[in-house]
């Protein structure tokens, strides 16, 4: 069955300092891979999206991810963070139909 | 950008009684929605897809009679949950896509707290 895999609850960064959050993946077919972000009192946001070709995928907001197939890794990096990235990240997979399957989320504090 | 609304933010219930929560696209046509639960520093999960005039289709393990999904136009679907129960207490979002886009839209989500 598919799944998805965030190792890291929370992490804490200084602000200005580079992020990578985690995800893996068990999904048999060539995935579609998502990262959302959510804030309170406001809905999730796509950041960036995997369908097909280029691996290394640039979304909004300064992010980008990057899929590894032989690791079924998707993992989110930003080069420099700032406070107001502190939020709730998900990475998703959709198994069909638009369907999503969600990992568990990383939530991010920002030291200043 | 596309914007889905809920109402209400947050609403509080006596056990047994029934609530009702609207998902709404406010600027585009959704052809689909999709219902989601959030349990505390949980994951979202799938309840339900619905399309627009057709029944639902529910996720295993969600009973459809306790939660009522109704998907009466292109810019509404609303979430019944019935003889509501402490355990139904959680974090309810929807999700609306439709039109050039295959992008879900989230809604902000309800919390429901069943007393």
């Amino acid at each position: 069955a598919q799944s998805v895999t965030q190792p890291d609850i929370h992490i804490t960064v200084s602000e200005g300092a580079s992020l990578e959050l985690r995800c893996n993946y068990s999904y048999g077919a060539t995935p579609y891979l998502f990262w959302y972000v959510q804030s309170p009192g406001q809905g999730l946001q796509l950041l960036l999206k995997y369908f097909s070709g280029d691996t290394l995928v640039q979304g909004i907001k300064g992010f980008e991810a990057e899929f590894k197939r032989s690791q079924s890794s998707f993992n989110l990096r930003k080069p420099s963070v700032h406070w107001s990235d502190a939020a709730e990240y998900f990475c998703a997979v959709e198994w069909g139909a638009q369907k999503l399957v969600f990992g568990q989320g990383t939530r991010l504090t920002i030291n200043p | 950008g596309a914007v889905v609304s809920q109402h209400p933010s947050w609403v509080i219930c006596k056990s047994g009684t029934s609530v009702k929560i609207e998902c709404r696209s406010l600027d585009f046509q959704a052809t689909t929605m999709f219902w989601y639960r959030q349990f505390p520093k949980q994951s979202l999960m799938l309840m339900a897809t619905s399309n627009e005039g057709s029944k639902a289709t529910y996720e295993q393990g969600v009973e459809k009679d306790k939660f009522l999904i109704n998907h009466a136009s292109l810019t509404l679907s609303t979430l019944t949950v019935t003889s509501a129960h402490p355990e139904d207490s959680s974090f309810y979002i929807c999700s609306a896509s439709g039109g050039e886009s295959y992008e879900q839209y989230f809604g902000p989500g309800t919390r429901l707290t069943v007393t």
